[in-house]
């Protein structure tokens, strides 16, 4: 167990759908990161926040987004959905400001639309 | 574009035999590559290298790093039907727009180890 949680661990919605996955870093973690994991794109870093501000953004849709709460826990935003967005979504955290050093995995949330 | 690439992508071997994973990389402002294993859920981290030519070890795992010709290799011996798992491979390089940094994963290799 990493510490970090995630819900809903699993979801079924339908195309256009609107839906918010939430995380909650480890203890003392600034830093949560999410990632999206398909098939075949592999692990894709989607972005970053740090104490509330976003730091770095990776392969982001636009219909896609993010927020970190002042009690340091995040949510993602998936909206207008597609069949494509069917994947699992990971969040991680780490203490610092910069993944040079280990992160720490969520369980993930696996997002399944029909 | 940063780029990660693992080989092989599958890999079966028997319990006892050595297996070496591969993760060549193309990224401008390399930082640290870093490898995780997979299994059922979440990645778990087991190695990062910074330096050119020094190995990690942990148990039967070891990885090294060369930053000249831009590839890392993690080597499991006497593998256990327990490492059956993908490993993924990351690296870290600038994210283009700030000053932060970002992890590029490869696709991983699936190693399946029969008893």
């Amino acid at each position: 167990d990493s510490g970090v949680t995630q819900t809903p661990k699993h979801l079924i919605t339908a195309t256009g759908q609107r839906v918010t996955l939430r995380c909650s870093p480890r203890s003392g973690d600034l830093s949560v990161y999410w990632y999206q994991q398909s098939l075949d794109q592999g692990l894709q870093f989607l972005i970053q926040y740090y104490n509330g501000e976003e730091r770095a953004k990776g392969n982001i849709l636009e219909r896609f987004s993010a927020q970190q709460f002042p009690d340091l826990h995040s949510e993602l935003n998936l909206s207008s959905l597609e069949l494509g967005d069917s994947a699992l979504y990971f969040c991680a955290s780490t203490s610092r400001d910069s993944p040079y050093n280990e992160q720490f995995f969520g369980p993930g949330t696996r997002l399944t639309v029909l | 574009e940063d780029k990660v690439v693992q080989s092989p992508l599958s890999l079966v071997v028997h319990e006892g035999d050595t297996v070496t994973l591969n993760c060549s990389y193309e990224v401008t402002n390399f930082r640290s590559l870093l490898w995780y294993k997979q299994e059922k859920k979440a990645p778990t981290f087991l190695f990062m290298l910074t330096s050119s030519g020094i190995e990690k070890k942990s148990g039967r795992l070891s990885s090294i790093l060369d930053k000249k010709e831009l590839f890392s290799i993690l080597n499991i011996t006497a593998t256990q039907t327990g490492d059956s798992a993908v490993y993924l491979c990351a690296v870290e390089g600038p994210y283009s727009g700030g000053s932060n940094y970002k992890l590029t994963f490869g696709k991983g290799t699936l190693l399946t180890v029969n008893p």
